[in-house]
């Protein structure tokens, strides 16, 4: 099973500020990597797919990067709505999740 | 719109079954697989299963494998994840998502929450 590694478990981030987090696998996922954002009492919602596509509707300010083992989300000037629960999955083989980043305003 | 709209929150004993349902509405459901995600309270994400509704076939997480079973009624686009035993540690909130051509999650379910309590 490959084991996805998402860091920090929290980062406090004040509003309009730039966020990046963190992504790692246990072995290469190729660009086969994608991110989910978590709201409280709500189901996840795809953010990006292979690595670095925004999925459809997702603002310009999320971006992905990465590939093999190392992944990043970053969103650019973080605004209310995006504090909430991120997770990276890897789709590479089978299907395996991070334990999520918690973003929380600072 | 594509919409998975799952059944409502379930309160069940332990040793009691359980199905809850999936149901697809605005593309052709048997064109894409179904998967369902457990997510236990206050916890990440972990899959469990597929389903290819056109002719059932299933996959299982090995963790997964043996305690649900997965299936699916294409007649009335609808996904199933059933319990014939539960367990306290069944308690959770239950999601489906439906299988991109390219392998992720998009979009979910509402998420069903069971919980197991004597």
């Amino acid at each position: 099973e490959i084991v996805m590694t998402q860091s920090p478990a929290t980062l406090s981030v004040s509003p309009g500020e730039r966020a990046t987090l963190s992504c790692r696998a246990s072995q290469s996922v190729s660009s086969n990597l994608a991110w989910y954002q978590q709201k409280p009492g709500q189901a996840p919602r795809l953010l990006i797919y292979g690595a670095s596509t925004r999925a459809t509707g997702i603002p310009a300010r999320f971006s992905g990067s990465g590939s093999g083992t190392e992944f990043t989300l970053t969103i650019s000037s973080l605004q209310s709505e995006d504090f909430a629960v991120y997770y990276c999955q890897q789709y590479n083989n089978w299907w395996t999740f991070g334990q999520g980043t918690k973003l929380e305003i600072k | 719109e594509v919409q998975l709209v799952q059944s409502g929150a379930e309160v069940k004993k332990p040793g009691e079954s359980l199905r809850i349902s999936c149901k697809g509405s605005g593309y052709s459901f048997t064109s894409y697989w179904i998967s369902w995600v457990r997510q236990m309270p206050g916890k990440g994400l972990e899959w469990m299963g597929r389903i290819d509704p056109s002719d059932s076939y299933t996959n299982y997480s090995p963790s997964f494998q043996g305690h649900v079973t997965i299936s699916a009624d294409k007649s009335i686009s609808t996904a199933y994840l059933q319990w014939s035993s539960l367990k306290a540690s069944d308690t959770a909130m239950y999601y489906c998502a439906r299988l991109s051509p390219g392998d992720w999650f998009d979009p979910w379910g509402q998420g069903t929450l069971v919980t197991v309590s004597s």
